[in-house]
């Protein structure tokens, strides 16, 4: 089967640094993803890994290996408008999303 | 720029009623989707669309229909509902083209089966 896994929720403090990690087990890879979704609100588009590595952007960064299986999101800086969840996401080989169920960040004070 | 919407916001229907759930975009994406949330578990694909005049099933098609009969509009039918598909159902949409093909959301249904 296609199994997506993400922590339930993670805790972090205003201005620090959070990792979010997503482990992934697919039929084909053809792309990973990554959305932010508020409580009540619709997922919005945060970042997209195809090959291994590193990629930027702004306060938020995510990372990709093949070969694990792995990826993460990490955000920087952070601020009490980050408090969300957190969605990772594969295109498996039917060009089709599988979907974590989400990790929520809270951010304290 | 709307982008997608869906109506209704919310909907509080009784068990063995049909219902629609309307979803536009004006983006002139080839594809869309419907997607279903539930607590506790991740979005999970419903049916979609890759073309006007196609449809295909998700992984969980049982109750629901759709149709496409243009680029911008995909209505998700429920024949009878049942209260398991109480649930915030999503469309999306995408361009369906290059590598990345990002999907994008309308701001979603909430729907209460009784």
């Amino acid at each position: 089967g296609q199994n997506i896994d993400q922590p339930t929720e993670m805790t972090a403090t205003e201005g620090a640094i959070v990792q979010i990690n997503c482990t992934y087990q697919t039929s084909g890879f053809n792309g990973l993803f990554w959305y932010q979704q508020h409580a009540g609100e619709a997922p919005t588009f945060l970042s997209y890994n195809v090959l291994d590595g590193l990629e930027e952007k702004g306060r938020f960064s995510s990372f990709l290996s093949r070969s694990k299986g792995y990826s993460y999101l990490l955000l920087k800086e952070l601020q009490m408008k980050d408090s969300a969840s957190y969605l990772c996401a594969v295109r498996d080989s039917n060009y089709q999303l599988i979907w974590g169920a989400g990790t929520k960040l809270i951010i304290k004070p | 720029i709307a982008g997608i919407t869906q109506a209704p916001t919310s909907q509080i229907l009784a068990a063995g009623r049909r219902m629609t759930l309307r979803c536009t975009q004006d983006m002139r994406h080839n594809a869309m989707y419907w997607y279903r949330q539930d607590l506790g578990l991740g979005l999970r694909l419903i049916h979609y669309s890759n073309t006007a005049g196609t449809t295909g099933k998700g992984e969980v098609p049982d109750g629901y229909s759709v149709s496409r009969a243009n680029t911008d509009d995909f209505p998700l039918t429920l024949a009878s509902a049942v209260p398991s598909q109480t649930s915030v159902y999503f469309c999306a949409s995408s361009e369906l083209a290059g590598s990345t093909d990002t999907q994008y959301f309308g701001p979603g249904t909430r729907l209460t089966v009784l």
